[in-house]
């Protein structure tokens, strides 16, 4: 079974805010991967992460930052937030040699 | 630009049906292709996982095919059970750019 963690699970905040969106793993994986997701719609891939001080944004432009300090733990920071990033945010990590990605339960933000 | 369509959007059944479910990708250099279900509200599970050198992949009642040169995978379910009823995803992996289709909303009725 996997081991990757979010929190906050769901989260309102006014518009202007900072807020960080935690994302943990404890099953060794290199590779860690953020989406944002539109009920009913595909995921979108925003930022990625290949190991400890790599990261990529993915294919949809986002106004968020990521780090990878550890191995374990990757965090995604919106530095004001804005009604627009009102959606479900999905974190998800893989092995290099595997490419099975296993996601975590997913941060459901709402921005007023 | 890699597109991923899955068919039909919707599907109700009942219980017992087998049933197969569509997903077609305009580029066919993949690495991989995988299935995933959610439930609602909830995260990603992988079902199967499928490498660009293979054809099919099974788990249980679940039979994943890919055919490259066409652009097509298809998940076959047998038996389907209630607790199949959830949304099912195709994801193509080029190179680490994961495109995902929109999925389909399976509901199976006792």
């Amino acid at each position: 079974e996997a081991d990757i963690y979010q929190t906050p699970r769901y989260l309102v905040i006014g518009t202007g805010k900072k807020i960080t969106l935690e994302c943990s793993q404890t099953m060794g994986h290199d590779k860690m991967y953020w989406y944002q997701q539109d009920p009913g719609m595909e995921l979108h891939l925003i930022h990625y992460s290949y190991g400890v001080n790599s990261t990529e944004k993915g294919d949809l432009s986002s106004e968020s930052t990521v780090s990878r300090i550890r191995t374990e733990h990757f965090p995604l920071t919106l530095e004001s937030a804005r009604p627009s990033h009102t959606s479900q945010y999905l974190c998800a990590s893989s092995e290099f040699t595997t490419d099975t990605q296993y996601f975590g339960p997913g941060t459901r933000l709402t921005v007023l | 630009k890699q597109e991923v369509t899955q068919i039909p959007a919707a599907l109700s059944v009942p219980e017992g049906e087998n049933l197969v479910l569509n997903c077609s990708f305009t580029d066919s250099a993949i690495y991989n292709l995988q299935w995933f279900r959610q439930d609602p509200g909830k995260g990603l599970t992988s079902l199967l996982l499928i490498q660009s050198s293979q054809r099919e992949q099974t788990s249980g009642r679940l039979n994943a095919s890919l055919d490259k040169s066409s652009g097509r995978s298809t998940l076959y379910i047998a038996a389907s059970q209630p607790g199949d009823s959830a949304t099912y995803l195709c994801a193509v992996n080029l190179n680490n750019d994961m495109r995902f289709g929109a999925g389909t909303r399976l509901t199976v009725k006792p």
